[in-house]
């Protein structure tokens, strides 16, 4: 079992561009979250996806949206790029649904915004 | 909102040293409290989790009681190792399984020096 994989690990992109990050939940798995972690704090949460709809959203601006597929891989984007989106970027799948099972989490990908 | 305290960091002890990583919450309701550990390079994995008041989550030697008198969640280890060393999240969020929105707090750096 691959677990959780992102790709790509880490990213370089100039301010005003646009950037898609990958996430493939682990097997069985059918519910996608993503996390914005900022250097030195914690993770915060910017959107869930599920049948292949946004079912939660955190306090992000609409600059960040994201996508699911049928086989529950997910995207996320983000346009215009600032300085201030340069972080990692954490995506974890769990079961919706599932009774005690926790979500686990890709390794993430690093941007950076130049 | 929901919002969780952690211990100022980094924190650095001798191997074999008590550890006490210091977890504080701000939440309406019975959240459920979680501890997560980023070893270096890689994403977060649950070491710990406590579904209720007076609860106790133990893993790998850590410990944590879910104290509902002082929104408190505090982590110990009576005895540390090197491979420890990692940074530590305190977590809530408002139901058992992963497919909740988990609410973060900054992290606690924790370094062991044999």
């Amino acid at each position: 079992d691959a677990g959780v994989t992102q790709s790509p690990t880490h990213l370089i992109k100039t301010r005003g561009q646009q950037v898609t990050l990958r996430c493939s939940p682990k097997s069985g798995h059918d519910t996608v979250s993503w996390y914005q972690q900022a250097l030195g704090q914690g993770p915060q949460f910017i959107f869930q996806y599920y049948e292949e709809e946004e079912r939660q959203r955190g306090n992000f601006p609409d600059r960040f949206s994201g996508h699911q597929f049928p086989n529950y891989s997910s995207e996320l984007n983000v346009n215009a790029l600032l300085l201030g989106d340069s972080a990692l970027y954490l995506c974890a799948s769990s079961l919706l649904g599932g009774r005690n099972t926790e979500a686990f989490f890709g390794q993430g990908t690093r941007l950076t915004v130049v | 909102g929901n919002s969780v305290t952690q211990m100022e960091g980094p924190v650095t002890l001798s191997e074999e040293a008590f550890l006490t990583i210091n977890c504080t919450y701000t939440a309406t309701g019975y959240p459920s409290l979680f501890w997560y550990v980023q070893y270096p390079g890689e994403g977060l994995q649950l070491l710990l989790k406590a579904t209720k008041a007076d609860d106790k989550g133990s893993n790998k030697g850590f410990e944590a009681t879910y104290r509902k008198e002082t929104t408190s969640f505090h982590l110990e280890k009576g005895s540390v190792q090197v491979s420890d060393s990692a940074v530590y999240f305190c977590a809530l969020s408002y139901r058992n399984f992963g497919n909740e929105k988990l609410t973060f707090g900054t992290g606690t750096r924790l370094t062991i020096i044999p």
